[in-house]
């Protein structure tokens, strides 16, 4: 079993609409999660950190479920500029470690 | 403020050349790290550090070194480049432990081809 699985989709939505993203983790001691944006062939940037008693961030909303070890990140309102792979990410926090998830593809479609 | 630098940002080499990735952080950051993308895996950590004069192995270090000289800068070596190194190479740099909800910084990458 990955440490970090997500569903690779693509995912294919039109404007406006909302899209939830799953990610499971292997590691029941896992202390930080994140989820970063990727575009294409550029660096991850951080989207947000994800806490405990969830956060949102604009149409951004991320929710952590320590008991079933799976984190969400859901965005309404698609934008076309939403295009992108999602990355989940959770520190072992062991020599700060981050251990990747494979990626999430998601495209907007006009 | 730079933040993360690499350079090269793209390499070809042949079978059996080294060469050295730098990676250069302006944030005061302990931690630094590389990474290999390669695509349907996502990112695979190679060697990481936790401070100068420090490294340690990560997901896949073999065929790989790193250098720790300063603290803002990681060094990535191949020593004898293999095709399966053909990949693109992230740095990435943090806060130390103590701030555990700190997250990583990438440079741009490096678009590394071996014939």
């Amino acid at each position: 079993r990955k440490e970090v699985e997500q569903d690779p989709g693509p995912f294919n939505v039109p404007e406006g609409a909302t899209v939830a993203f799953n990610c499971t983790y292997s590691n029941s001691a896992s202390q930080s999660f994140f989820w970063y944006r990727q575009d294409c062939r550029k660096e991850p940037k951080l989207l947000m950190s994800v806490y405990s008693s969830g956060n949102e961030d604009g149409r951004f909303t991320a929710q952590l479920n320590r008991a079933s070890q799976y984190i969400s990140l859901l965005i309404r309102d698609s934008k076309l500029s939403d295009s992108a792979t999602y990355l989940c990410v959770v520190n072992y926090n062991q020599g700060g470690k981050l251990i990747f998830g494979q990626g999430t593809e998601l495209s907007v479609k006009p | 403020n730079a933040g993360v630098t690499q350079t090269p940002k793209f390499r070809v080499l042949k079978t059996g050349q080294s060469m050295t990735l730098l990676c250069a952080q302006d944030m005061n950051h302990e931690y630094m790290y590389w990474y290999r993308q390669d695509p349907g895996m996502g990112l695979r950590l190679i060697h990481y550090s936790v401070g100068e004069g420090t490294t340690a192995k990560g997901e896949v270090p073999d065929g790989y070194n790193v250098s720790r000289l300063k603290k803002q800068n990681f060094l990535l070596g191949l020593e004898s480049a293999a095709p399966s190194q053909t990949s693109v190479y992230f740095c990435a740099s943090s806060y130390p432990r103590a701030q555990p909800q700190q997250p990583q910084h990438f440079g741009d990458g490096t678009r590394l081809s071996i014939l």
